[in-house]
């Protein structure tokens, strides 16, 4: 069964260096996400991608943060100068529709630690 | 703000009988209503979606839904200790292109 992939599993890194993290989207889905998790707290909403431009975007998702789809398959997540508060879960997920309309698959995440 | 509200429960349930968790949002123009289930430290799965009022089963889950009461509900029949998890209620509201918001999560606890 295809499934969304996520590299590293865990970064470390220290506060106000850049991180890329990797996403590999199920290859015929069309929309992409990235949402971020906080120890305890509720998955929250990043952005949405579709046909190499932001669709959608939240307050979280700040000059700090930029996403890219280098290629055809990676859609990776740039945070430039990484905050002690960007210590969080993060996942990809990605959909064939993106319209409200179709279920969204998450992958496994990646957990930044910035010390 | 649109909100999704959940209860954090714990919901403690014993094995094999019916698990009951409700979810309310504030967007009315709300159209899709998702349920993940998410296990600590794991990233959510997607148990079952409902779009239209009424309900919706799937195996072991029943999702319900009524718009006019900005209400929608999952049940667990049969609980195994294998469904103590985290559920999670996601809504894509009417300004959205396909962004969740999610509720805050409600803690199942199956005892056997």
């Amino acid at each position: 069964e295809p499934e969304v992939t996520q590299t590293p599993s865990h970064q470390v890194t220290q506060m106000g260096q850049e991180v890329i993290l990797r996403c590999v989207p199920i290859s015929n889905h069309l929309y992409f996400y990235w949402y971020r998790q906080i120890l305890g707290q509720k998955v929250e909403f990043l952005v949405s991608f579709y046909n190499n431009e932001i669709s959608e975007k939240s307050e979280i998702f700040d000059d700090q943060f930029s996403v890219e789809r280098p290629d055809g398959s990676n859609f990776t997540l740039k945070i430039r100068s990484t905050k002690l508060e960007d210590s969080a879960m993060y996942f990809c997920a990605s959909n064939a529709m993106g319209r409200g309309g179709d279920e969204q698959y998450f992958g496994p995440g990646t957990r930044l630690t910035v010390t | 703000q649109k909100e999704v509200e959940q209860n954090s429960g714990p919901l403690s349930v014993p094995e094999g009988a019916i698990a009951s968790l409700n979810c309310t949002y504030s967007d009315r123009g709300s159209q899709s209503f998702f349920w993940y289930r998410q296990y600590s430290g794991k990233s959510p799965e997607l148990i079952m979606f409902i779009y239209s009022n009424g309900d919706k089963e799937d195996g072991r889950f029943t999702a319900q839904l009524n718009k006019a009461s900005q209400y929608v509900s999952l049940l667990i029949r049969d609980s195994q200790p294998s469904d103590s998890a985290t559920y999670l209620c996601a809504v894509i509201g009417t300004d959205s292109w396909g962004k969740f918001q999610f509720g805050a999560g409600t803690q199942v606890v199956v005892t056997p």
